[in-house]
């Protein structure tokens, strides 16, 4: 079972930033916290990861609270090829599955 | 970051022929590959962990007589779906781990069954 909750679904408008929410009240010590995407009837893909941290790439921020419970994946400038299912996922440093749970449904609108 | 290619993208049979999927790894060595299925408005399930030169790992309730995975070398795994039938239509979708590094995902093949 996923180890995650997500809102279902939300929506942004374009241009403004779009904050993605993620509990994952039970994660341990050795678990990294990873983000991916999946645009509809594509494969998904990743977008961050982190352990502590918060982190930053050309595709996002991931904020981690320092209770590691919960985690927040910024898009900073939305737009509509932002558009997609989002999955966080809590994953074991030592394993490599990765367990989807239903994720959050992102609609960008004009 | 890794580079996956996944073949083919989409294909429709009919009921009680076998299909197979391939999954490469492009630019590098992959010990382990994954293989999920995903049906219309659901998230991906994991069906099985293809580890190379020994048998798949699979997840409890598929069944491994149905979903032939090989992964003969270490750049391809290939997935088989024998006798397939109108239930086993859905989004089949590889992966390829790296260690500790991120996965990274196949673009998926939809498969028909008529």
């Amino acid at each position: 079972d996923a180890k995650t909750t997500q809102p279902p679904s939300m929506d942004c408008a374009e241009g403004r930033a779009a904050n993605l929410p993620c509990n994952h009240s039970t994660i341990s010590g050795n678990e990294y916290v990873y983000w991916y995407r999946q645009i509809h009837s594509q494969g998904p893909q990743y977008i961050i990861h982190g352990l502590k941290n918060n982190e930053t790439n050309e595709m996002a921020s991931l904020i981690i609270t320092e209770d590691r419970k919960s985690s927040t994946l910024i898009l900073p400038h939305a737009t509509l090829r932002d558009t997609a299912v989002y999955y966080c996922i809590v994953r074991d440093q030592g394993a490599q599955k990765l367990v989807f749970g239903q994720g959050t449904r992102l609609t960008i609108n004009p | 970051g890794a580079v996956v290619s996944q073949h083919p993208s989409w294909v429709i049979c009919k009921s009680g022929t076998s299909v197979k999927i391939e999954c490469r790894s492009l630019d590098f060595q992959a010990t382990t590959m994954f293989w999920y299925r995903q049906f219309p408005k659901q998230s991906l399930m994991l069906m099985a962990t293809s580890n190379e030169g020994s048998k798949a790992t699979y997840e409890q309730g598929v069944e491994k007589d149905k979903f032939l995975i090989n992964h003969a070398s270490l750049t391809l795994s290939t997935l088989t779906v024998t006798s397939a039938h109108p239930e086993d239509s859905s989004f089949y979708i590889c992966s390829v781990g790296n260690g500790d590094k991120p996965q990274h995902f196949g673009d998926g093949t939809r498969l028909s069954i008529l």
